[in-house]
């Protein structure tokens, strides 16, 4: 079964520190993945996709296909960044065209 | 990158009635999906719905609870049948954009639409 685990529900930084919030995932097939933010009161929308290796507000994601691993890291933590994160692999080359979410993680950014 | 409106945005209904949420998309889209968040949880898949044919239920969602039509490429509606307070939920419309490597793809949301069972 497709299954993705966001281990952490809560993590709590200073401002100026990283951030790494982790992901597993077991999925059969090669899944792209996708890490989506929801900010308070906004609407749940894309953070970034590893298909694309892009750098998106100073966020990175690493695929890790041995450790089935991508996880989301940012060296500096800003206050903005604080919101929840949703770890989701979707779509395979098998035609699996679903995307499934993690848990989250709310990333708490204090000043 | 698609533009999803839903409505409406929130309701307060009455146990066995039923609500229809609706899902505009601003242009063609491929792939549409209707998904669940329940209070303090992650998003939840319901079902995909299909242009032209029956929608394809996840395992616990059944089509006389939560009737879908997919009429176009760019419409949807979820309805959630005779309610009880266990709907009481947060429902969110997703299309898939663009393709492959393209810059815009992804899963864009609707704003959700958040119902509560009285």
């Amino acid at each position: 079964a497709q299954r993705v685990t966001q281990p952490e529900k809560l993590l709590s930084v200073f401002k100026g520190a990283p951030v790494e919030l982790k992901c597993n995932y077991s999925y059969s097939g090669s899944p792209e993945l996708f890490w989506y933010v929801q900010y308070s009161r906004q609407r749940l929308q894309l953070l970034l996709r590893h298909i694309s290796r892009e750098s998106i507000k100073g966020f990175t994601a690493d695929l890790n296909k041995g450790e089935t691993s991508f996880h989301l890291k940012k060296p500096f933590a800003q206050e903005e960044d604080s919101a929840m994160y949703y770890c989701a692999p979707g779509p395979t080359r098998s035609g699996y065209n679903k995307l499934i979410f993690g848990a989250g993680t709310r990333l708490a950014v204090h000043p | 990158s698609a533009v999803i409106s839903q409505k409406p945005s929130r309701d307060i209904c009455q146990r066995g009635t039923s609500l229809t949420i609706q899902c505009q998309v601003d242009s063609q889209v491929t792939m549409m999906f209707w998904y669940r968040q329940q209070p303090g949880q992650s998003l939840t898949l319901i079902a995909t719905a299909n242009q032209g044919s029956e929608a394809t239920y996840e395992s616990g969602f059944v089509i006389d609870k939560f009737p879908i039509s997919r009429p176009n490429l760019t419409f949807s509606t979820l309805t959630v049948s005779n309610m009880s307070p266990e709907d009481s939920s947060i429902y969110l419309c997703s299309a898939q954009a663009g393709t492959g490597a393209s810059p815009n793809y992804g899963y864009t949301f609707g704003s959700g639409t958040r119902l509560t069972v009285v």
